[in-house]
């Protein structure tokens, strides 16, 4: 089983909104990520949880508030978002290999379609 | 840094009929992993196939094979007998051993005539 979830599918919100996205997956990896991805652009990575611990931000805007509650869950939360954030937000996960650091593949999520009003 | 390249954005090819997409990538590190993936317009990102650089023989799924020439630094991918659903954007990746990112080049749009 292969399958990472998300929730919603679709979102719209005004610039003043706060919301929530939503990632799960049990396959018992330990490392989760969030990307954002615009129209015919590959993603782009945003943040990375090792072990549930924030691993890697990518200088990314702290209107983008992530968090992994658990090893199988990870959120994003939005607050005062701008047009431009609207997009595709992938979430992926990933084995971490034994003994090291590196990660396995990456198994995505349908992601979530956001629009800021 | 390391960098993938994608220098077909768009290519199209006959139902059944078989199509190679060109992938090249920069990089000084030994030890990699190589990845193509599928994006469908759904938008669902679905790995296709899978190659470890220390492996010589080429990854095979099905009607999907890759042509990987590690001194040329290129990872093409093979689709075979297409059919109407392999129309998408296809992204060539990039991992290192040591790390926890993916390089993604910059895609191909395959569509596929009936």
């Amino acid at each position: 089983d292969t399958e990472v979830t998300q929730t919603p599918k679709h979102l719209v919100m005004g610039m003043t909104n706060k919301k929530s996205l939503k990632c799960e997956q049990h396959m018992g990896h330990r490392a989760m990520y969030w990307y954002k991805q615009k129209a015919k652009k590959p993603p782009e990575l945003m943040f990375v949880y090792s072990y549930e611990k924030l691993s890697i931000n990518e200088s990314v805007p702290s209107r983008f508030s992530p968090e992994c509650p658990n090893s199988s869950l990870l959120n994003l939360h939005l607050h005062a978002l701008q047009p431009e954030d609207s997009a595709l937000y992938l979430c992926a996960s990933s084995q971490i290999r034994s003994g090291s650091k590196s990660t396995d593949t990456q198994y995505f999520g349908p992601g979530t379609r956001l629009t800021v009003l | 840094a390391q960098t993938v390249t994608q220098s077909q954005p768009e290519m199209s090819v006959q139902e059944a009929e078989t199509v190679t997409l060109s992938c090249t990538y920069d990089t000084s590190e030994s030890d990699y992993y190589l990845f193509w993936y599928k994006q469908p317009p759904s938008r669902q990102m679905i790995l296709v196939i899978r190659q470890e650089a220390y492996k010589q023989q080429n990854a095979t799924e099905n009607r999907f094979s890759v042509n990987f020439q590690k001194a040329a630094k290129s990872f093409s991918l093979k689709i075979s007998d297409s059919q109407l659903g392999d129309a998408a954007m296809y992204f060539c990746a990039y991992m290192t051993g040591s790390a926890r990112q993916l390089t993604f080049g910059s895609g191909t749009q395959l569509t596929v005539l009936p």
